[in-house]
């Protein structure tokens, strides 16, 4: 059972690059999420999905782009990247609604933009 | 809103030492809790969580965490520090009408031989 598979594992772009950021889980989960992470910052929420066609803003969207084709995947698209998307960038599912049942998480993908 | 707040960004123990990571919560009713842990270049695993019945969790790897609604608080507790506990360890809440998480800002734990 593979849970959540994030790829690339490490990226670096730069300025100005686009880029896709593979997220894909096998637990037929409805609730898909995306995080960035940044040292002593916590999580910050990008997007999240509670199914297939339906995407909704976090608390930091700005530069970013996702769509959810299927349940299983929930791809992040950088547009135009900068310096201060430099993060590492994971994705997380949900099994239940209302986050009582918490959330699985990729390993991550570690960008850099130089 | 519901929010999280770790006050301690770093704490140090020596292997062998009693462990207790601080977390208190901002939300109106009883939230759901979760405490998640990071090894350096890992993602985040799941160690407890907490929504209803006994306040007291137990959990993966010999935590656990006792919910305090008096105090807003879900604190994690290891009786006996191992060097592999050496990690990132985030608190995290969820309110029941929302389909989000809300995450603290994690608490580093350095173990000493």
């Amino acid at each position: 059972n593979a849970g959540v598979t994030q790829t690339p594992k490490f990226r670096i772009l730069k300025i100005g690059q686009s880029m896709t950021l593979q997220c894909t889980q096998d637990m037929n989960h409805n609730y898909m999420y995306w995080y960035r992470q940044d040292p002593g910052m916590g999580l910050k929420l990008i997007y999240y999905s509670v199914g297939a066609g339906i995407t909704d803003k976090g608390e930091v969207p700005n530069g970013y782009n996702v769509s959810r084709s299927t349940t299983e995947d929930f791809p992040l698209r950088l547009e135009l990247a900068a310096p201060s998307q430099t993060s590492v960038y994971f994705c997380a599912s949900s099994s239940g609604g209302k986050t009582r049942h918490g959330y699985t998480f990729g390993s991550g993908t570690r960008l850099t933009v130089v | 809103a519901q929010s999280v707040t770790q006050p301690d960004i770093h704490i140090t123990v020596s292997e062998g030492a009693s462990l207790e990571l601080r977390c208190n919560y901002s939300y109106g009713a009883t939230p759901y809790l979760f405490w998640y842990v990071q090894s350096p270049g890992q993602g985040l695993q799941l160690l407890l969580k907490y929504f209803s019945g006994d306040t007291l969790v137990q959990g993966i790897k010999g935590f656990e965490a006792e919910f305090k609604r008096s105090q807003s608080s879900f604190n994690l507790r290891k009786p006996s520090v191992h060097w592999s506990d050496a990690a990132e360890y985030f608190c995290a809440v969820g309110a029941g009408g929302s389909e989000k998480l809300v995450f603290g800002k994690g608490t580093k734990l350095t173990v000493n031989p």
